[in-house]
């Protein structure tokens, strides 16, 4: 099974705005990531959070975790329309071979 | 650096035919590579892990017998589907790991392969 959840499923925002895709997870982690896929391509590494972080930024990306409630989030700001894109978090379960466990996705659309 | 190819990206083929896909690692030698199966608008389900010179470990519920994974390099791993089925249609993508290229779980994937069997 899939460990974890992303919600929203889907967000439609115009350029400009900002994007918060949330992901929770139910079992202890070392660290979480989140990926993005282009339609029917491969994936893309976006960003990487260990479990003792609270808070990491990369361009204008910006992604929480909160491992008291087994959930982190992803804000892309000013969004444009070529970030549209499937946005995934995976997470170790705690494991450290390296497997990774993918949450549903969130399908990000971007209106120019 | 850290890339990861695969081949065919793209393979039809008549149900009960066996298909291989290669996963290669360009730059880097992996360790360990990891196959993932994608449903349309669906997430990644992770299949299996391959370690280089040994057994692939299949995740519960993956049929070793149908999903044959074999890792004879440290550049190289396929995965073989067997006797085909339109259900084994899907989106299959590799990623490969090499701890010495990162501090933490990062994997590089690669490109996918989509299966469409008849």
């Amino acid at each position: 099974s899939q460990q974890g959840e992303e919600d929203p499923q889907a967000l439609s925002i115009q350029e400009g705005e900002n994007a918060t895709m949330n992901c929770s997870y139910k079992t202890s982690i070392n660290n979480l990531q989140w990926y993005r896929q282009n339609s029917g391509r491969g994936l893309v590494h976006l960003i990487l959070i260990r479990s003792n972080e609270r808070e990491k930024h990369s361009g204008r990306l910006r992604v929480t975790l909160d491992t008291s409630k087994k959930s982190s989030s992803l804000l892309i700001t000013a969004s444009r329309a070529a970030d549209t894109a499937s946005y995934f978090c995976a997470t170790d379960r705690g494991s450290t071979l390296g497997r990774l466990y993918f949450g549903r996705g969130t399908q990000l659309t971007v209106w120019p | 650096g850290a890339v990861v190819s695969q081949h065919p990206s793209r393979v039809i083929c008549k149900s009960g035919t066996s298909v291989k896909i290669e996963c290669r690692s360009l730059d880097f030698q992996a360790t360990t590579m990891f196959w993932y199966r994608q449903f349309p608008k669906q997430s990644l389900m992770l299949m299996a892990t391959s370690n280089e010179g040994s057994k692939a470990t299949y995740e519960q519920g993956v049929e070793k017998d149908k999903f044959l994974i074999n890792h004879a390099s440290l550049t190289l791993s396929t995965l073989t589907v067997t006797s085909a089925h339109p259900e084994d249609s899907s989106f299959y993508i590799c990623s490969a790991r090499e701890p010495g290229l990162t501090l933490y779980n990062e994997q590089f994937f690669g490109p996918g392969t989509r299966l469409t069997v008849l």
